[in-house]
């Protein structure tokens, strides 16, 4: 079975561009977790969208967005860069959300993004 | 808001012994606790998941407990090896959907 899927694995951008980052889920899932980990520094919780739906948002300017499309695939989209933007971004899929509690988050590999 | 403390960045020990991580939390009890394992430049992988009414639970030479009195989960690995060198992360979460990430402990084990 495949497992969490990112895309691109790096991206070079510069001060005030926008960013795009990709996720396809594991088969199955509905739901997808945003993360942003940045250099010595824990996962920090950007988004949760599960059934297409933001369900939840971390402490990040709204700058910061993403949707989820119909096939449960999801975008992260960073608008203005800034340098502190730079990080590791995670994205987690888990089986879907029917308790109010998500269930074992499963991680992708991460898109290195480096803003000069 | 929640806060997750874990016991120190880095701890060293021998091949063969048991490594303890201590994952601290304040304020209100999780729904759940989770570890997980992160080696360098790649995502988190999932280890084990512990429920607020329970109090422990193992995994081959992974074993991890729960006491919502002390607000604190220990995350042992018994019969150390090298190869379990990583990052170890703990995660609370609670109703709601937010998981809550600890800082991480950088184990090393030494041949």
């Amino acid at each position: 079975e495949a497992g969490v899927t990112q895309s691109p694995t790096h991206l070079i951008k510069t001060r005030g561009q926008q960013a795009t980052l990709r996720c396809s889920p594991i088969s199955g899932h509905t739901s997808v977790y945003w993360y942003q980990q940045a250099l010595g520094l824990g996962l920090q919780f950007l988004l949760w969208y599960d059934e297409g739906e933001e369900r939840n948002r971390g402490n990040f300017p709204p700058r910061f967005s993403g949707r989820q499309f119909p096939n449960y695939s999801s975008e992260l989209n960073v608008n203005a860069l800034e340098l502190e933007d730079s990080a590791l971004y995670l994205c987690a899929s888990s089986l879907a959300f029917g308790t109010n509690l998500p269930d074992t988050q499963y991680f992708g590999p991460g898109t290195r993004l480096t803003v000069l | 808001s929640q806060k997750i403390e874990q016991n120190s960045e880095a701890l060293n020990i021998q091949e063969g012994k048991t490594a303890t991580l201590t994952c601290n939390y304040t304020n209100y009890s999780p729904a759940y606790l989770q570890w997980y394992r992160q080696d360098p430049g790649r995502g988190p992988v999932f280890l084990l998941l512990i429920r607020e009414n329970e109090k422990e639970k193992r995994k081959e030479r992974l074993k991890v407990t729960f006491d919502t009195t002390l607000k604190q989960s220990l995350f042992h690995i018994t019969a150390s090896q090298p190869a379990d060198s990583a990052t170890y992360l703990c995660a609370l979460v609670r109703p709601g959907g937010k998981l809550t990430f600890g800082q991480g402990t950088i184990l090393t084990v030494h041949p």
